[in-house]
């Protein structure tokens, strides 16, 4: 069936530097990509997504980029933050549709 | 609006009882959908829900578990004869019909059955 591959499954990095999650899908049909951030004991919030007529999209220090043919995309944080500390979950799905296939998350610590 | 509201935040049940959670979605958001998280592992979607169908519902939900949206807007989700395994954090999310549409989720429920 249809999965989503996330790594690393944990990343530490010093305060400023920058962070990368990669994630890989399997349904080629998949054309919305959304990321969402997960604090402890809260419900997943989006946080920037992409669609496949993008190959990337900024917002801020957050960056996604996607490459259709590969059946990639990853989430890109520069200047991170003690606040950036968080789970972060990928998503594949379909626009407009109404379930996604979720990664197993990365857990990033930024170390003050 | 403030967003996805779920109700209770926390359930501790023992094995056997029913339980029901309750989700209100954002207002006019037609869709809407259940997930269940377990411990370090991501949202798996459960069943959906355009206005008041249930257009679809996963494998992974048992016959012990039902979901409606009596009027198209909150939904409820029942579990009958609970058991150890149900325990995880049970997602409301919702969001609008159309081709850019974004799932926004509620803070979650989360189950533990003893």
């Amino acid at each position: 069936g249809e999965n989503v591959e996330q790594h690393p499954s944990t990343l530490s990095v010093q305060e400023g530097d920058s962070a990368v999650i990669k994630c890989t899908y399997s349904d080629s049909a998949s054309n919305y990509f959304p990321w969402y951030k997960q604090e402890l004991g809260k419900g997943p919030q989006l946080i920037i997504d992409i669609r496949s007529n993008v190959g990337e999209k900024k917002d801020q220090r957050i960056a996604v980029t996607l490459n259709k043919t590969a059946k990639h995309f990853s989430l890109h944080i520069t200047e991170t933050q003690p606040e950036d500390s968080a789970v972060y979950f990928c998503a594949a799905g379909t626009s407009g549709t109404y379930k996604y296939i979720f990664g197993t998350g990365t857990r990033l610590k930024v170390l003050a | 609006d403030t967003g996805v509201s779920q109700d209770p935040r926390h359930k501790i049940t023992k094995r056997g009882q029913n339980v029901t959670f309750r989700c209100d979605p954002i207002s006019e958001h037609n869709r809407l959908y259940w997930y269940r998280q377990t411990l370090g592992q991501g949202p798996e979607f459960l069943t959906y829900f355009q206005n008041e169908a249930q257009l679809e519902k996963s494998r992974l939900l048992s016959d012990r578990f039902s979901a409606e949206r009596p009027k198209g807007s909150f939904s409820t989700l029942e579990i009958q004869r609970t058991e150890q395994g149900d325990s995880a954090m049970y997602l409301c999310a919702s969001s609008l019909v159309g081709p850019d549409t974004e799932a926004f989720f509620g803070q979650g429920t989360r189950l533990t059955v003893v």
